[in-house]
């Protein structure tokens, strides 16, 4: 079956550059949300989009950006990378009417240095 | 959202029987209870879900009492390959919020 689909897998940027992480949701979810994980932590909600418009926000960083696409895939555009940005960048998708039972994406481990 | 709660780390054998409570005392009528399964540098995976009652699928059980006020995931017969953080989800459709999870170690 189809899963979430996140790319780049791994990505190493410097200070102040800046990240594109992409998310393409399983077929037919109109759900997506953005977690970060930072070592030894745990996920934290970031944003989260239902057809293409912004449904909920977390402790996204003003630095952060982010929105659904009419194909249903989503970006999470990062600026003036620091440090303490490093982290796992999961993306989930579901659909609208099933409960919260997301299915997760590989992630993305960026490294900023 | 409602918070839950669980032991922040578990340790068993190969073959024993695991099972991981969680406190969810402030949950809401319409919350449903998720459990997911994570492995160092992976995305969490889902386990369980359940709403009252008991659900069995081929990985796991879920017992909620009738207060709802907690919740039980049980692991059968328990393998190496379960090592892994364990997290307790609380909500709806929508954010759900990530607590401190439980990190299980299963030893030969």
């Amino acid at each position: 079956a189809a899963g979430v689909i996140q790319s780049p897998r791994h990505l190493i940027k410097e200070k102040r550059e800046t990240a594109t992480l992409k998310c393409y949701p399983i077929p037919r979810h109109d759900t997506v949300y953005w977690y970060q994980q930072g070592p030894g932590q745990d996920p934290q909600f970031l944003i989260s989009f239902y057809e293409k418009m912004q449904s909920d926000k977390g402790s996204i960083p003003d630095r952060f950006s982010a929105q659904q696409f009419s194909d249903y895939h989503s970006e999470l555009n990062m600026s003036s990378l620091e440090l303490g940005d490093s982290a796992l960048y999961f993306c989930a998708s579901s659909p609208r009417d099933r409960g919260p039972g997301y299915t997760f994406g590989s992630g993305t481990r960026l490294t900023v240095v | 959202l409602a918070k839950t709660t669980q032991p922040i780390s578990m340790d068993s054998y190969e073959g024993q029987e695991v099972n991981i409570t969680c406190s969810h005392n402030n949950i809401a009528t319409n919350d449903y209870i998720t459990w997911y399964q994570q492995f160092p540098s992976q995305g969490p995976r889902f386990i369980i879900q359940g709403y009252k009652t008991k659900v069995t699928n081929e990985v796991a059980s879920l017992f909620i009492p009738a207060d709802r006020k907690s919740s039980t995931l049980s692991l059968p017969r328990v393998s190496l390959s379960d090592t892994a953080v364990y997290y307790c989800l609380v909500g709806v459709s929508g954010k759900l919020i990530f607590g401190q999870g439980t990190e299980l170690s299963v030893k030969p």
